[in-house]
């Protein structure tokens, strides 16, 4: 399964309500994950199961999506949100998206 | 807590071999599953392969097969990835992960390979 990820790169400013979005090659039946990876850092789970939240995650991150098309919503943009941000599926195999790069205007 | 320390960063020749290791705290390895991945800085994650270590069982993408071998010691809970015939491609980072039903929570920090002579 190949994931797309749009936007490749996204600037926004500090409280904006931000949208990422991923888009499967084939159903993903909601085997989908988010990863955010700093600078020279490994990537850190966010969210599993298009919506479930990791323990330790600010509420601030959500996902929802079905079928082969999947969002990850930051509702009030922080400065240490900056990143870049990988989906996941495991459904069939194990792939990751390109990435959408987050930046601060 | 679950901790995963990866070997320090490698310097190789072309056409050599390296082997890294991921040691585990923090949970039961010997009944874990453990997954290695390559990054290439700047861009995506590949998934390499997964070992079971109860039985050393592995399985792989088939992108990797013939270029990484996945072992275990159960004795010191700790995971390799043996990567051979290195080319300046091979060159990147590379991360050990432990699974939880198919998505991975907790990652080593990742050890730099450069292939270059």
């Amino acid at each position: 399964i190949q994931l797309t990820q749009s936007p490749s790169l996204l600037s926004a400013s500090v409280g904006d309500r931000v949208t990422l979005s991923c888009k499967g090659s084939q159903n993903i039946n909601n085997y989908l994950a988010w990863y955010q990876q700093k600078l020279g850092e490994a990537p850190k789970l966010l969210i599993y199961n298009t919506n479930s939240l990791q323990t330790g995650i600010p509420s601030r991150f959500s996902g929802s999506g079905s079928g082969t098309d999947y969002t990850l919503t930051i509702s009030s943009l922080q400065p240490e949100d900056v990143a870049t941000y990988f989906c996941y599926q495991y459904n069939n195999g194990f792939t990751f998206g390109s990435g959408t790069k987050l930046e601060i205007k | 807590q679950v901790k995963l320390q990866q070997s320090g960063a490698e310097l190789v020749k072309p056409g050599a071999s390296v082997k890294l290791s991921c040691k585990t705290s923090g949970y039961t390895f010997s009944t874990s599953y453990m997954s290695w991945f390559k990054q290439i800085p700047g861009q995506s994650i590949e998934w390499i392969g997964m070992i079971y270590a109860g039985d050393g069982g592995t399985g792989y993408n088939q992108k990797f097969k013939g270029k990484a071998t996945l072992t275990v010691d159960t004795s010191s809970s700790t995971a390799y990835m043996d990567l051979s015939s290195l080319t300046t491609e091979d060159s990147a980072v590379y991360f050990c992960a432990k699974p939880t039903y198919g998505y991975f929570d907790y990652w080593g920090q990742g050890v730099m390979v450069t292939v270059s002579s």
